[in-house]
């Protein structure tokens, strides 16, 4: 049973451009919500996070927001730059249960 | 600080062997999840263990099972190995902080191979 999904399994945007990628969830218990990125050969790599209780948290280049009522979250990346290109993941948790529900992945492609 | 790591990087194993892998968690982290990456998927949980007691475990058979050392380090042993074992194997490490939202922090995986 897939609880998080990202139903975009690529994306391929222009050097400078903003890169959107989208996750949905079904879990209404989700409260904590991550994005990881994810290089050939290594591990996730934690990018950033928002809890359930904000709709949107920035770092740097990096924006998630977060639609409750909609069950739906997005990371915007501002401006998108060739170090960007990797699998980004979007994944959840209940503030209790430590484990997290991850999506499938959306490879992003930025293009020079 | 130190990351997470993982030995080993790369493993080949056959069907029916046994195979552990083993994990290093950041200083002062006292969960430990391992996850299973399938090719073209997100990760899958497998269990989790905090202050060396399994903590949560999801859709996983009993011939995957795990150990917490007090230093940090830790395992996961498969038995009876099959071919859909074949995987990315991930460790991650967080602070294990009761009521708060955690960051849970990757090693680089051990790639199994099981022919």
């Amino acid at each position: 049973d897939q609880q998080v999904k990202q139903n975009s399994p690529s994306l391929s945007v222009q050097e400078g451009r903003i890169s959107i990628l989208n996750c949905d969830y079904t879990n209404s218990m989700f409260d904590y919500f991550l994005w990881y990125k994810k290089y050939p050969a290594e591990g996730p790599t934690f990018l950033i996070s928002i809890s359930s209780i904000k709709d949107k948290n920035e770092d740097g280049r990096f924006t998630v927001f977060l639609n409750k009522s909609a069950k739906h979250l997005s990371l915007h990346i501002v401006p998108s730059q060739p170090g960007d290109s990797a699998v980004y993941f979007c994944a959840a948790s209940t503030i209790n249960d430590y484990k997290l529900s991850f999506g499938a992945g959306t490879t992003v492609t930025v293009r020079a | 600080e130190t990351g997470v790591t993982q030995s080993p990087t790369h493993l080949i194993k056959t069907r029916g062997q046994q195979v552990t892998l083993r994990c290093s968690s950041q200083s002062g982290h006292n969960t430990v999840s391992w996850y299973q990456q399938a090719l073209g998927q997100g990760p899958q949980f497998i269990f989790q263990y905090y202050r060396e007691e399994e903590n949560g475990r999801g859709n996983f058979p009993p011939r995957f099972s795990g150990l917490q050392f007090p230093n940090y380090s830790s395992e996961l042993n498969v038995n009876a190995l099959e071919l859909d074992d074949s995987a990315l194997y991930l460790c991650a490490s967080s602070l294990g902080q009761q009521g708060a939202g955690e960051t849970q922090y990757f090693g680089p995986g051990t790639r199994l191979l099981v022919l």
